[in-house]
């Protein structure tokens, strides 16, 4: 059973539209992390996130932590080719290592 | 460039064969992280060491094992390698001991391949 959920596994969109992935769990985090992984290449940090609540933006890209600490989302207006990617999650349980989820591929078909 | 190198990038071995993957942190990052991503099971904590320190221990079998060096590089062997263990094995490296919300700088990974 994974800790983290991430949801959906696969999305494959058209340049131009929006979507939103998410990222689940009975557990709360002190911290969650959203990383991008491209092929061929290691998992690269978008974000941290580590107040309840908390919305971050990052050009196109939109995070959000939930309330309860126990979910957060990823919203990517007018995707983009360059967009295509994994997207993971990673939260971090205090006393414990970062723990990732198994990911969203995102195509983004130009 | 995350300033993580691993090597090799791939590497094809038989089973029941011991292999090992070398990874440099970035300059002046302490701890180094090993995980392994397959398809089946995303990104698997296998262990963490901080500054030659084993410091926390993930999912790791006991036929893999690994250590940090003074120079601070470190080594994940893996032996009687079984079809399963075909993975991509990454290492990462972060400045603190892993117990804050710092960020993680991942290699390019070495992709096991056993036949």
């Amino acid at each position: 059973t994974q800790l983290l959920e991430q949801s959906p596994q696969f999305l494959s969109i058209q340049e131009g539209e929006n979507l939103t992935v998410y990222c689940n769990s009975s557990s709360v985090f002190s911290s969650l992390q959203w990383y991008r992984q491209e092929p061929g290449e290691g998992p690269v940090l978008l974000v941290t996130v580590v107040t309840g609540g908390e919305v971050k933006k990052l050009k196109r890209l939109t995070f959000q932590f939930g309330d309860a600490r126990k979910d957060s989302s990823l919203h990517i207006t007018a995707a983009q080719p360059g967009d295509t990617g994994l997207y993971l999650c990673a939260g971090e349980i205090r006393g414990s290592r970062l723990t990732f989820g198994e990911g969203t591929q995102l195509t983004v078909n130009p | 460039d995350s300033g993580v190198t691993q090597t090799p990038k791939h590497l094809i071995t038989a089973t029941g064969q011991r292999v090992t993957l070398r990874c440099s942190p970035r300059s002046g990052d302490l701890s180094v992280y090993w995980y392994q991503q397959s398809l089946d099971q995303g990104l698997q904590f296998l262990i963490q060491y901080y500054n030659g320190e084993e410091r926390a221990k993930g999912n790791i079998l006991e036929r893999f094992s690994a250590q940090q060096f003074p120079d601070l590089h470190s080594e994940l062997n893996l032996s009687s390698l079984e079809l399963g263990d075909s993975a991509l094995y990454f290492c990462a490296s972060s400045v603190g001991q892993g117990d804050g919300t710092g960020e993680l700088f991942f290699g390019e990974g070495s992709r096991l391949t056993v036949l």
